[in-house]
């Protein structure tokens, strides 16, 4: 069974240069999850969604921060303006559903200069 | 306070000696609680998950979950070099969603 794969794997950008990540998630599994990782850190959601929908996005900042889920399947999130903070590991999770164990892709490293 | 709170090491051990890695949470609310692994420059993966209180043994790894005291622990016995990794705790209540809750994560290096 494929993982759940993520691109590009790195990227370097200037401030505020906009970027964009793609996730596509494990066949099957309705919830997508986003999370940004900082350096000697644990995760932090962004956002999750469940099927096309929007669960959780309490914690994206909306101002320079988007994403969606188009189909239900593959999602992209979009940084614009990026700042300095924002270097991380941006890292795509999905599950069946519910509870369920959440799978991670190898993350995509962001270094903003 | 942070929803759970972690020590993030490092923690340096020789090979062969039994591991302990601990974390504190703050919301009695929380039902699930989930140990990860991540490899350097790769994603967490899920080894354990223990519902409500109790223990939970798989090979060398078992995980405990004490309710009363908000307190988790991971052990491992006969730690091999291979388990040299961060260990993440991670918290979820499914009533307000499913979203994870992660420690600051515990480096762990095993020494040959």
């Amino acid at each position: 069974e494929a993982g759940v794969a993520q691109s590009p794997r790195y990227k370097i950008i200037e401030k505020r240069q906009s970027v964009a990540f793609w996730c596509n998630p494990i066949s099957g599994h309705a919830t997508l999850y986003w999370y940004q990782q900082i350096l000697g850190q644990g995760p932090k959601l962004l956002i999750q969604f469940q099927n096309n929908g929007v669960v959780d996005d309490s914690q994206l900042p909306k101002d320079r921060f988007s994403a969606e889920r188009l189909k239900g399947v593959d999602s992209t999130l979009k940084i614009q303006p990026a700042k300095l903070e924002d270097s991380a590991v941006y890292l795509c999770a999905s599950s069946l559903g519910g509870w369920e164990t959440q799978y991670f892709g190898p993350g995509t490293r962001l270094l903003v200069l | 306070q942070k929803e759970v709170e972690q020590d993030p090491g490092p923690l340096s051990v020789p090979e062969g000696a039994i591991v302990s890695l601990n974390c504190t949470y703050s919301n009695s609310a929380f039902q699930y609680f989930m140990w990860y692994r991540q490899y350097s420059r790769k994603g967490p993966e899920l080894l354990m998950y223990t519902y409500s209180s109790g223990n939970k043994e798989d090979g060398r790894f078992t995980a405990q979950v004490d309710k009363s005291s908000k307190y988790i622990s991971l052990f491992i016995r006969d730690s091999q070099p291979s388990d040299s990794a961060t260990y993440l705790c991670a918290v979820l209540n499914s009533n307000s969603g499913y979203a994870l809750n992660f420690g600051k994560g515990t480096s762990l290096l095993v020494t040959p």
